[in-house]
């Protein structure tokens, strides 16, 4: 079946430019988390969502990262005046039930450039 | 908090040659341990996972990793290597939080393979 999906796949925006990431988790997959994967790095964790629900957002690093899901399937990653440091892939996973099993599903990312 | 250590940050092995990726972990808890493969403009593939039971795990294209809590390690290994198996590898633990849990990655470890 379909994987997770995420678009674009690349993004280039000038320093100050709002983005919207989005992603397309498996079908019927209740969890659904977004990581920062800087250049030579592991992902890190930003945000979780169960369902609609955004149950933890304590890896956003400020207030212009923003990530909705409103009817439980279609996330969007949006970043508001970017700046150079959110250069990153951003990464989608998502999982069945609420993610206990600690296995997610990742999409391909999509890599953002800040000029 | 969880981390994951791994300390190599490349590994070349000759093709055919026996591979061990080391990998570290901090946790409270008994942990949930992965193991990611991630190839060059894809996302993140799952190769095996530990979460109780038999100390030794067995997961994709012929990778296996052993559980040593003693050492609190999680290393992964392969006894003959193919050239595809080039790509980065990233050990993850998972942590609990209210009911569902997030993955704290290592940084990664580049595997080159010569022929």
């Amino acid at each position: 079946g379909a994987g997770v999906s995420q678009s674009p796949r690349y993004k280039v925006a000038k320093r100050g430019q709002d983005v919207a990431l989005r992603c397309d988790p498996i079908s019927g997959h209740v969890s659904l988390f977004w990581y920062q994967q800087a250049l030579g790095q592991g992902p890190e964790f930003l945000t979780y969502f169960q369902n609609e629900a955004q149950l933890d957002k304590s890896g956003l690093p400020s207030d212009r990262f923003f990530a909705e899901r409103p009817e439980g399937s279609v996330s969007t990653l949006k970043i508001q005046r970017t700046q150079q440091e959110d250069s990153a892939v951003y990464l989608c996973a998502s999982s069945w039930g609420q993610g206990e099993s600690g296995e997610q599903y990742f999409g391909p990312g999509t890599r953002l450039t800040v000029t | 908090a969880q981390s994951v250590t791994q300390p190599d940050i490349h590994i070349t092995v000759s093709e055919g040659a026996s591979l061990e990726l080391r990998c570290n972990y901090s946790y409270g808890a008994t942990p949930y341990l992965f193991w990611y493969v991630q190839s060059p403009g894809q996302g993140l593939q799952l190769l095996l996972k530990y979460f109780s039971g038999d100390t030794l795990v067995q997961g994709i294209k012929g990778f296996e990793a052993e559980f040593k809590r003693s050492q609190s390690s999680f290393n992964l290994r392969k006894p003959s290597v193919h050239w595809s198996d080039a790509a980065e590898y990233f050990c993850a633990v998972g942590a609990w939080g209210s009911g569902y849990s997030t993955l704290t990655f290592g940084k990664g470890t580049m595997l080159l393979v010569s022929p």
